[in-house]
């Protein structure tokens, strides 16, 4: 079945910094990659995803990458801000037919310092 | 629309119990998931249900199941609780049509099991 790595499992940066965060996946077939943001006590909430036919998607400050050949993908997050501190979780899934279900990354702390 | 909700949202049960939480997707969409969220374990799946069945399985044992009504509400059980039950249960809805991936969380059931 499907694996998703995720690194670093901790961040910290300055504001106004960049954020990078990776992932790698196993299944060639998943197709379908979300990003989400959990702040303590939340729930988790989609951010930003990307689809396998494209490479790069953004979306103001955040931006998504994709590489199929390697199987990774990587959430930026440019001019972090104290509000971005939270918990992001990548994930994968082989979305169409009968598949669906969300295989998550282990999740990266960020703590963006003011 | 209203987002995603789930009672209760917090829950207090014995070992050797059973319990039953609830899931209510936002209005049209006709897929729900569930997770359960540990700090050691991070985000599993535990199966997803479409137009009443259920499509997806996760690796979990017998003593979760779950069910899905026909206006998309689900539940899940888990008999026989065990100290390491104790979790955040998360529910996710998806419309799951050709356009659109998206999952959506609910604000998760707290269970704690003593």
């Amino acid at each position: 079945g499907e694996n998703v790595e995720q690194h670093p499992s901790t961040l910290s940066v300055q504001e106004g910094d960049s954020a990078v965060i990776k992932c790698t996946y196993s299944d060639s077939a998943s197709n379908y990659f979300p990003w989400y943001k959990q702040e303590l006590g939340k729930r988790p909430q989609l951010i930003i995803d990307i689809r396998s036919n494209v490479g790069e998607k953004k979306d103001q400050r955040i931006a998504v990458t994709l590489n199929k050949t390697a199987k990774h993908f990587s959430l930026h997050i440019t001019e972090t801000q104290p509000e971005d501190s939270a918990v992001y979780f990548c994930a994968a899934s082989r979305v169409g037919g009968s598949q669906g279900n969300l295989i998550f990354g282990k999740g990266t702390k960020l703590s963006v310092k003011p | 629309k209203a987002g995603v909700t789930q009672t209760p949202r917090y829950l207090i049960k014995t070992r050797g119990q059973q319990v039953t939480l609830s899931c209510s997707p936002i209005s049209g969409h006709r897929s729900v998931s569930w997770y359960q969220q540990t700090p050691g374990q991070g985000l599993q799946f535990l199966f997803e249900y479409f137009s009443e069945t259920q499509r997806n399985k996760g690796n979990f044992p017998g003593r979760f199941s779950g069910r899905q009504f026909s206006n998309s509400r689900s539940e899940m059980n888990v008999s026989t609780l065990e100290l390491g039950d104790s979790a955040l249960y998360l529910c996710a809805s998806s419309p799951m049509g050709q356009a659109s991936y998206e999952q959506y969380f609910g604000p998760g059931t707290r269970l704690t099991v003593t």
